[in-house]
């Protein structure tokens, strides 16, 4: 069964606006979280993390919250550019694990 | 700083033969990981070594195994390919690879494999 999960396969924005991807997860002994941005052909790009003593980090553009009695985080992208258009890949980590378990992806597409 | 790298890039073989894929991590990070990225899977972790030794492994059969050199550098090997083996395999490295932010993974390329 999948511990971390994105429910939406696709997203569409326009420019400027805000974006806003989700990611469930079932295992509340993970305790560091990422995302990550895909094109094809190509490894996905690290974007931003949070660790679970926290419930906001931000980077620019790129915020990301979490909600732990939720099992929810998101991440939010503002202002939505349209070369921000990718996958983006929610992943999960155990404290003493090593590896990161990955949702699905969500197809992010920016309109100008 | 250089990135990850892997080689090749691409590669095609057929049923019954193996294949060996490299991994140069970040210089500085000593933990390399292994994923296999599918359609209908998604990306999932195959193992993860650390001081040439395996510390982590996840649910795939024997046939696929790996290395880690005294460099840091990785290889992974799939013995007696399958057709279901086709996939895009991703390595990544990071500084320890445990505790927080220390697991804050880096992705090569990846090496897209497709079996024949």
């Amino acid at each position: 069964d999948q511990q971390v999960k994105q429910n939406s396969p696709s997203l569409s924005v326009q420019e400027g606006r805000i974006s806003i991807l989700n990611c469930d997860y079932t295992n509340s002994m993970f305790d560091y979280f990422l995302w990550y941005k895909k094109y094809p052909a190509e490894g996905p790009t690290f974007l931003i993390s949070i660790s679970s003593i926290k419930d906001k980090n931000e980077d620019g553009r790129f915020t990301v919250f979490l909600n732990k009695s939720a099992k929810h985080l998101s991440l939010h992208i503002v202002p939505s550019q349209p070369g921000d258009s990718a996958v983006y890949f929610c992943a999960a980590s155990l404290q003493a694990g090593t590896a990161l378990i990955f949702g699905k992806g969500t197809t992010l597409s920016v309109s100008s | 700083k250089a990135g990850v790298t892997q080689t090749p890039r691409y590669l095609i073989k057929t049923r019954g033969q193996q294949v060996t894929l490299s991994c140069s991590p970040i210089s500085g990070h000593r933990s390399v990981s292994w994923y296999q990225q599918t359609p209908g899977q998604g990306l999932q972790f195959l193992f993860e070594y650390f001081s040439e030794t395996q510390r982590n492994k996840g649910n795939f059969p024997g046939r696929f195994s790996g290395r880690q050199f005294s460099n840091s550098r990785s290889e992974m090997n799939v013995s007696t390919l399958e057709l279901g083996d086709s996939a895009l395999y991703l390595c990544a490295s990071s500084l320890v690879g445990t505790g927080g932010f220390r697991n804050t993974q880096y992705f090569g390329p990846g090496t897209r494999l497709t079996v024949l």
